[in-house]
């Protein structure tokens, strides 16, 4: 079985300032990883992935997310944000397997603030 | 890119309804998720060169179909109050590559 904690649901910084949105996950073979991001009456966007090979991995817009497996995390950041980040963000997490699923967490809301 | 019809639905509770998705050219699999507000998508189920290859925690009234044409359909009989959600499809070129989702239909249940 697989699953994903996003501690929190909504998160708040300044524009210009760091974005960390934390995921944790649980699987018993070793992941693929997602980030999603969601911007309203919209579908899903992908941010980035890791699948194996490099465990920081660079998305678009900005983002960047590391892979560390003795803390079964991958969190989001990006250094400086800017307005039009403000959306949801999911992480999800699927097995190697043909018939695997994406397991998805329940998404963290981020503000920007002027 | 993944397309997906109609964007907005309402319906009655006990009606069917279909939705529709046409994948991303050449992806060989697709799958559907329901995502209620204020939650993140959950699996409905997958289907891989036709045929279905996993599927979650739904009951049998949410069926589907893959089609040759990379057009795929989800259908639910009975429909419930509960199932008004955004449901989305997406779709894979293979294991590992990431999804490709459409912009969801926005199903009402009155």
């Amino acid at each position: 079985a697989q699953s994903v904690t996003q501690l929190g649901s909504h998160v708040s910084v300044s524009e210009g300032a760091l974005v960390l949105l934390r995921c944790n996950y649980s699987s018993s073979v070793p992941p693929y990883l997602f980030w999603y991001v969601q911007y309203p009456n919209q579908g899903l966007q992908l941010l980035l992935k890791y699948t194996t090979g490099a465990t920081l991995v660079k998305g678009i817009n900005g983002f960047e997310a590391e892979f560390k497996k003795s803390e079964t995390s991958f969190h989001l950041t990006k250094p400086s944000a800017h307005m039009s980040d403000a959306a949801e963000y999911f992480c999800a997490v699927r097995s190697s397997g043909a018939n695997s699923k994406l397991t998805f967490g329940k998404g963290i809301t981020l503000s920007v603030r002027p | 890119g993944v397309t997906q019809s109609p964007t907005h639905l309402i319906k009655t509770r006990g009606q069917q309804v279909t939705l529709r998705c046409s994948s991303q050219s050449g992806h060989n699999t697709v799958s559907w998720y329901q995502q209620a507000l204020g939650q993140g998508p959950q699996f409905i189920f997958q289907y891989y060169r036709e045929e279905e290859n996993g599927r979650g925690n739904f009951p049998p009234r949410f069926s589907g179909l893959q089609f040759p044409n990379d057009s795929s359909e989800l259908n639910v009989n009975a429909l419930e109050l509960d199932d008004s959600a955004l449901y989305l499809c997406a779709s894979s070129l293979a294991v590992g590559s990431g999804y490709t989702f459409g912009s969801g239909t926005r199903l009402t249940v009155v």
